[in-house]
Order: C-alpha cells, then sequence, then structure tokens
C-alpha cells in the first residue's frame, strides 16, 4: 500500500477562522512533509517531520501550525490565513532521506 | 546551486511522439533524482527515478537519461499518448537531506 490520504479534499476558510488539514500513512515511512503548490508551480516545502520531530521548517509564518501525533499522523492547524494562502497543500511520505516522497491527493484550500 | 532548471516550460507533440524534458543541476552533492507526473487537482506521482551510478533507466515507456559530467538528465516518453498530458517535475535531492528541489515543472499536451 503506498497511499497517503489527506482530508479534507477542499476546504474555504474565513481570514478569522482556525481549521486542520490532517494526513495519513500506513506506509511505515518515518519522515512526513507538508508541502504549498500554487497553480502552475513546484510544490514548495513547508515542514519536514523525521521520528515524529520537526526537522525542518521554511520559515513558514506562524499562522500554519504543524503537528505529528504519531508515526502514521500528520495535521496542519490554520489561523488567520490570508488569501494569498489560497493553494493546493499536499502532504508526502517516505522511508527516509533522499528517498521517494510519496504524495497524497492534496486539499485544496480557498482564503476569502 | 540549489536550483534544478527544468526545459521546456510547455510541450506539444503528437500522438506516437518522443517527448523530451531536460533538467540540469549545479550541485554535485545531488544523488537521487525523481521525475514525478501531477494531472490537475491531483498530487505528483513518482514516475520513475535514477541515481547517479547508471546512465540510463527505462521502465515501460519512460526513460531517464542521465550524464554526470554534464550535470544534465531527461526523461524521454516513448510512443506518448493523450493520457500521458499533465505536468511533469523533474527534482533532486542529496544524500544526508530531506529536502527535494523541484525544477519549474514541464506541462506536456499530446494530441490525438
Amino acid at each position: 500500500d503506498t497511499e497517503v490520504t489527506q482530508t479534507p479534499k477542499h476546504l474555504v476558510m474565513g481570514m478569522t477562522n482556525k481549521k486542520s488539514l490532517k494526513c495519513e500513512q500506513h506506509m511505515g515511512h518515518r519522515a512526513m512533509y507538508w508541502y504549498k503548490q500554487k497553480a502552475k508551480k513546484p510544490p514548495e516545502l513547508m515542514f519536514v517531520y523525521s521520528y515524529e520531530k520537526l526537522s525542518i521548517n521554511e520559515s513558514v509564518p506562524s499562522r500554519f501550525s504543524p503537528e505529528c501525533p504519531n508515526s502514521s499522523l500528520l495535521n496542519l492547524h490554520l489561523h488567520a490565513l490570508q488569501p494569498e494562502d489560497s493553494a493546493l497543500y499536499l502532504c508526502a511520505s517516505s522511508q527516509g532521506q533522499s528517498e521517494t516522497q510519496y504524495f497524497g491527493p492534496g486539499t485544496r484550500l480557498l482564503v476569502l | 546551486q540549489q536550483q534544478v532548471k527544468q526545459s521546456p516550460q510547455s510541450l506539444i507533440v503528437q500522438k506516437g511522439g518522443i517527448p523530451i524534458i531536460n533538467c540540469a543541476y549545479e550541485n554535485t552533492a545531488f544523488d537521487y533524482f525523481p521525475w514525478y507526473q501531477q494531472f490537475p487537482g491531483k498530487g505528483p506521482a513518482l514516475l520513475i527515478a535514477i541515481r547517479p551510478d547508471v546512465s540510463e533507466k527505462k521502465e515501460g515507456r519512460f526513460t531517464i537519461s542521465f550524464n554526470k559530467s554534464a550535470k544534465q538528465f531527461s526523461l524521454h516518453i516513448m510512443d506518448s499518448q493523450p493520457g500521458d498530458s499533465a505536468t511533469y517535475f523533474c527534482a533532486a535531492s542529496s544524500h544526508g537531506g530531506f529536502k527535494t528541489i523541484f525544477g519549474a515543472g514541464t506541462r506536456l499536451f499530446v494530441k490525438a
């Protein structure tokens, strides 16, 4: 099973809302990632968790808050977002460093 | 030095043609070079990947050619089909790192 699942598929939120994106994998991968992708652009790395510890934070604004409750789950908590944060948010996982990353289908986020 | 330069930006071929997408890098520490295929509204999916100890890898209709001395690699799609119409991203990562550097992407359209 090489599946990464993400919920919800679509999300519309106002700038004062608080919401969370969820990601799950059951491949036993020890690294999990959050990416942001704008239209016609490549994915941009936001965060990396390795063995449930935050390994990389690419200077992401604090209105995005990641959480890794266990080795299979990854959350992204959203608060006070801006319209320019509207994008496709992708979760990925890999066995380790410099290994294939498996992407989920993404959550399409619209901030009004 | 962390960039991966991808060309062309877009490509239109007839069914049965052989589209070629090229990528170049500077960082000699890169040791893993995956290609991802992405359909609209979906997450990227691994297509094929290569490490620098081989010069060519073939999987089905997809072939990666790798030129270590020139620091270039390319994707060839044999007997292209309309279902291959998608955006293709080359990428690179280095040993001991979680960060994958993506090329800008190539939008391929295969005409029936």
